[in-house]
Formats: C-alpha cells, sequence, structure tokens
C-alpha cells in the first residue's frame, strides 16, 4: 500500500511568486491535514479536510493561504504570494477513522519550501 | 492552549547505552500521545501511541509511558544502535484549552545520535 506522497520535494521561489503544494493520502482515507515547520520552531497544525470539507482550519496562518481538496481526494495548498517567513517544511498527513479517539494519523514526507 | 515541551533537545551517547527521552505537556486532558521519529529529508513515522487511558505501550526496544495527570511521558530505548540516531517527536491530541478532537500538537523534539 503506498504511503502519503508529496509533490515536490523542495521548492524555491522568490518572494512574491505563487507556489502549490500537492499531497495523496492513502487511498480510502477520508482524513488529510497540513501541518508545517518553521526554522527552529515545532511542527504546528494548519487545517483538516474530511473528505471535500474543511473541518478545521483553525491554524492557517493568514488569507495568503489556500488549501482545497476538490472530490476529496488529493489536497493542494497554495501560497499566494509567498513570504519570507513562509519558509519551511510542509507536512501533510491522512487517517482514515473518523473516530477521533481512535484516529492514527499518517505522514507524508514533507516539501520543503524556501522563499527567497 | 495545549503545549508540548521535549527535553533534552539534543542527546548524544554511545552505542549499547539506555536512554531516556521526555515531553511534557500543559493540558493533561488530552486524548492520546504519540511518539514519532524523523530521519533527515524523510517524514515522520509512528512508533508508538499510547491511548489516554493507557500507561505504557512497548514495541521492541522502545517503551514509552504516560502519567496523564502530571502531564508527563518518557520514551525508553534499549540497547540503542547507531540506526536510531534520528529526531524524535512528541504529539499529543486533545487537550480543553484549544486542542481540537483531531489535531497534534507538537514538540520540538530531540536530536539523537547514537556513537559506534
Amino acid at each position: 500500500e503506498a504511503g502519503v506522497t508529496q509533490f515536490p520535494s523542495h521548492s524555491v521561489i522568490e518572494k512574491g511568486q505563487t507556489v502549490t503544494l500537492r499531497c495523496d493520502p492513502i487511498s480510502g482515507h477520508d482524513n488529510l491535514y497540513w501541518y508545517r515547520r518553521v526554522m527552529g520552531k515545532e511542527i504546528k497544525f494548519l487545517l483538516h479536510f474530511v473528505k471535500e470539507s474543511k473541518q478545521d482550519e483553525s491554524g492557517m496562518p493568514n488569507n495568503r493561504f489556500l488549501a482545497e481538496r476538490t472530490g476529496g481526494t488529493y489536497s493542494t495548498l497554495k501560497v499566494q504570494p509567498a513570504e519570507l517567513e513562509d519558509s519551511g517544511v510542509y507536512f501533510c498527513a491522512s487517517s482514515q477513522d473518523l473516530r477521533w479517539r481512535t484516529d492514527t494519523q499518517y505522514f507524508g514526507p514533507g516539501t520543503r519550501l524556501t522563499v527567497l | 492552549k495545549q503545549e508540548v515541551t521535549q527535553i533534552p533537545a539534543a542527546l548524544s551517547v554511545p552505542e549499547g547505552e539506555n536512554l531516556v527521552l521526555n515531553c511534557s505537556f500543559t493540558d493533561s486532558a488530552i486524548y492520546n500521545l504519540q511518539w514519532f521519529r524523523q530521519d533527515p529529508g524523510k517524514g515522520l513515522t509512528s512508533l508508538l501511541l499510547i491511548q489516554s487511558s493507557q500507561r505504557e505501550q512497548t514495541s521492541g526496544r522502545l517503551n514509552a509511558s504516560l502519567d496523564k495527570s502530571s502531564g508527563r511521558s518518557t520514551l525508553y530505548i534499549a540497547a540503542s544502535q547507531p540506526g536510531d540516531s534520528a529526531t524524535y517527536l512528541c504529539a499529543v491530541k486533545g487537550g480543553n484549552s484549544g486542542g481540537s478532537n483531531y489535531k497534534l500538537t507538537f514538540g520540538k523534539g530531540t536530536l539523537l545520535t547514537v556513537n559506534p
């Protein structure tokens, strides 16, 4: 069974440009999460999809970030326009169990975003 | 707001040594606690998950304990090997003050180096 995959693995862009990150969850997983780790800080939650619906987007830093999950399969996270402080590693995770007490999240390898 | 702290930030030990990694969290009303391992450039691999009703979990040379009332968990690694070198992350799910049912709150991690 394939794990969570993310593309690209690394992206280098200039301030003001747009970048789109993609996450393909494990097949059949209705829950999809985005997390981010900036240099020197802990991994922080960004948002949670259940199928195509946003369940919790309390961690999204500002309106420059837009996440979508059309059709309830893969998800994209767009940053427009990118700022220097957006640099970090963006992780995607997915889980199958809709019972939150026993939900186990499986993480992808992350996308390292560098904004110059 | 749930906060997770991991001590030490880095640890270097000779091969064969037994070691303990520490994790503390501020809000004891958690649903579960999870220990992850992260290798450079890789995603997070779940090592052990302890439900709030449990005291410990074991997997091979790893043993994780949970003292929910005092807000603490330890990860014990027996007979350490160079292949254990990685960053170890502690994450909790839930907590009355701001933790949603699904999102994980992470510590910054402990960077472990096991020297041959």
